[in-house]
């Protein structure tokens, strides 16, 4: 079955620190990977977005990911964190067959001042 | 604002009632997901809905039903209802299926408590 693995649970920085949040994702076909954030308390927004083209895809807030295919990778990076972007952040890859979207577990990012 | 709502906002319920979540999509969106958000589950499609029929179904247990109306709104029913189904429920909404550009809007959910 596809599935999507984040194998960062939680991390933990200082604002200006580099932020890399690793993504694996299981199938070898066409793929639609996305990357949502969730901020406490609020719903998913769409942080970025792969279909095809460019491996590197920026995003809003300052977000980029890149996807490597050889590696089966969409990780999320952001040179510089700030306090705001403390949330949970939720990679996904559209199912093959269907519209539905298939999450990983989830990295919650503390960044402290 | 995604432009996806969702009702309740909270939701406190006992073991073996029955409870309605009711979800508006963005305007112009045909098609309706639901997925349960769980501490020990994660993020996990339930069941999607387009134009009013099912599309797709996910790991949706026997007890729990859902529906797209003619106005395109959806209704996620759970009955039967177990402490393990406390969780967050959200909606989201797409524009049409099956294109490979189908991004969706996530409402802000529904928790559910079961006591």
């Amino acid at each position: 079955a596809q599935s999507v693995s984040q194998h960062n649970h939680h991390v933990i920085l200082s604002e200006a620190a580099s932020l890399e949040l690793g993504c694996n994702y299981s199938y070898g076909g066409t793929v639609n990977l996305f990357w949502y954030v969730q901020y406490p308390g609020q719903h998913l927004q769409l942080l970025l977005k792969y279909f095809s083209g460019d491996p590197l895809v920026k995003g809003i807030k300052g977000f980029e990911a890149e996807f490597i295919k050889s590696k089966f990778s969409f990780n999320l990076r952001k040179p510089s964190v700030q306090w705001s972007d403390t949330a949970e952040y939720f990679c996904a890859s559209r199912s093959y067959n269907t519209d539905k979207l298939i999450f990983g577990t989830g990295t919650r990012l503390q960044v402290f001042p | 604002d995604s432009g996806v709502t969702q009702t309740p906002k909270h939701l406190i319920t006992a073991t073996g009632q029955r409870v309605t979540l009711r979800c508006s999509p963005r305007s112009g969106d045909l098609s309706v997901y639901w997925y349960q958000q769980s501490l020990d589950q994660g993020l996990q499609f339930l069941i999607q809905y387009y134009n009013g029929e099912e599309r797709a179904k996910g790991n949706i247990l026997e007890r729990f039903s859902a529906q797209q109306f003619p106005d395109l709104h959806s209704e996620l029913n759970l009955s039967s209802l177990e402490l393990g189904d406390s969780a967050l429920y959200f909606c989201a909404s797409s524009a049409s299926p099956g294109s490979s550009y189908n991004e969706q809007f996530f409402g802000p959910g529904t928790r559910l408590t079961v006591l």
